[in-house]
């Protein structure tokens, strides 16, 4: 059975810092792309970054990019999400995603809460 | 590529049919997936290539549409199935972008 379980979130001041991480289990992690998507408050899924087996091939929506990283570690079976010089608007439930045929998220975990507060 | 669904909010009984639409600012072909939310649940896809199920999901489901108009119709509406369904395209990304939602709530 595949899971996946984020953890890391938490409540932080504008313009910190925080990581999420996901770890996964029930399939060969290093062998599919992953993605991170959120959903705001009373909004909507946005999608935010996916990643491919390696590391070689990254992207980002325009909203994140320059200030958050995606990463893996394969031997951990482990997905990041480095958010740096957060804002308010990035306050949201972050899921981490297994991704198949065309790169769709057909796996989710649980989410994690991020709330970017003063 | 925007994705625009529409209604935002509809409200159907138990065993009624369902249908939601969802338009692409730009041809995608067939390049759209269908998801479910339900509250306090993560999201599930249902359908990928605009009309295919996918592993597990019930043939109420049905959907269908190429280059900007789609539909996900839902025959038989059951207590289960009263939740958000997003579109999201896939031909042309980064951003890979949802829909912003239909609600379909009871009636």
């Amino acid at each position: 059975e595949v899971q996946l379980v984020e953890s890391g979130g938490g409540m932080v001041q504008p313009g910190g810092s925080l990581r999420l991480s996901c770890v996964a289990s029930g399939f060969t992690f290093s062998s599919y792309w992953m993605s991170w998507v959120r959903q705001a408050p009373g909004k909507g899924l946005e999608w935010v970054a996916n990643v491919n087996h390696d590391e070689s091939e990254k992207y980002y929506v325009d909203s994140v990019r320059g200030r958050f990283t995606i990463s893996r570690d394969n031997a951990k079976n482990s997905l990041y999400l480095q958010m740096d010089r957060l804002r308010a608007d990035d306050t949201a439930v972050y899921y981490c995603a297994k991704c198949e045929y065309q790169l769709l998220e057909n796996a989710w975990g649980q989410g994690a809460q991020v709330t970017v507060s003063s | 590529i925007v994705m625009t669904q529409s209604p935002v909010t509809l409200s159907v009984s138990p065993g009624e049919r369902a249908t939601l639409s969802c338009r692409a600012s730009q041809s995608i072909s067939n390049n759209l997936a269908w998801f479910q939310h339900k509250p306090g649940q993560s999201p599930r896809l249902l359908i990928y290539d605009a009309s295919t199920r996918a592993a597990g999901v019930p043939d109420r489901f049905s959907a269908y549409g190429s280059g900007t108009e789609f539909a996900l119709t839902i025959s038989g509406l059951q207590s289960e199935d009263f939740a958000v369904y997003y579109c999201q395209q896939y031909l042309k990304w980064p951003p890979r972008t949802f829909g912003q939602g239909t609600k379909v709530v009871f009636k």
